[in-house]
């Protein structure tokens, strides 16, 4: 069946260092969502990307949505203690439109 | 807020029980979604239903059953239960039938101990 791989699953940065999480596809999807999950909570919606090629930024946060809509990044640009969380990228499937959501990336800030 | 509601918030009970989970979608949501979080886990898509009628399934136990009602509020039964299932199982809510029209709205979760 269709499957999201992301990576990595967690990743330890200074506060200040940049954090990259990456989705990939072993099909083309009709859209992407980025969900944050703090410790604790819930996830919450951050981005829907939907055309090929698609870059969208929320301040310090860029999405990218590959050309072959098959893979995905999140940027996050001098981190702080508030980007703390799992970060979860959602593919929507081509054929069933249904999301298939990839194992989270955890961002933890480093003392 | 999210605007989806979950009760309990808290659940502890004992292997072999029934526990019944509770979902209030956001005013308008006819979606409703269940997903189970085990301890610094991914999120498993259990079962969506869409205007009272189910419309997706995914890996949900035969021990496990869903429904939702005319006023779209869900609930999801848990039976037989063993000490596997303890999660958080999140409920979440969307307008469309499908997501590709927006985005999900979780609500703040039901975490089940079984002890």
């Amino acid at each position: 069946g269709q499957q999201v791989m992301q990576i990595p699953q967690y990743q330890h940065v200074q506060e200040g260092e940049d954090f990259t999480t990456y989705c990939n596809s072993s099909t083309t999807l009709s859209n992407i969502q980025w969900y944050k999950q703090r410790p604790g909570g819930h996830p919450v919606f951050l981005i829907q990307l939907v055309k090929s090629g698609e870059v969208k930024k929320q301040k310090r946060l860029t999405f990218q949505f590959g050309e072959a809509k098959k893979n995905s990044s999140l940027h996050i640009t001098a981190t702080q203690t508030t980007d703390v969380g799992t970060y979860f990228c959602a593919g929507l499937g081509d054929s069933n439109y249904q999301l298939i959501w990839g194992a989270g990336t955890k961002l933890i800030i480093k003392p | 807020d999210s605007g989806v509601t979950q009760t309990p918030k808290h659940l502890i009970t004992a292997t072999g029980q029934r526990v019944t989970l509770r979902c209030s979608p956001r005013s308008g949501d006819l979606s409703v979604y269940w997903y189970q979080q085990s301890l610094d886990q991914g999120l498993q898509f259990l079962i969506q239903y869409y205007n009272g009628e189910e419309r997706a399934k995914g890996n949900i136990l035969e021990r496990f059953s869903a429904q939702q009602f005319p006023d779209l509020h869900s609930e999801l039964n848990l039976s037989s239960l063993e000490l596997g299932d303890s999660a958080l199982y999140f409920c979440a809510s969307s307008v469309g039938r499908t997501p590709i029209t927006g985005e999900l709205f979780f609500g703040e979760g039901s975490r089940l101990t079984v002890l």
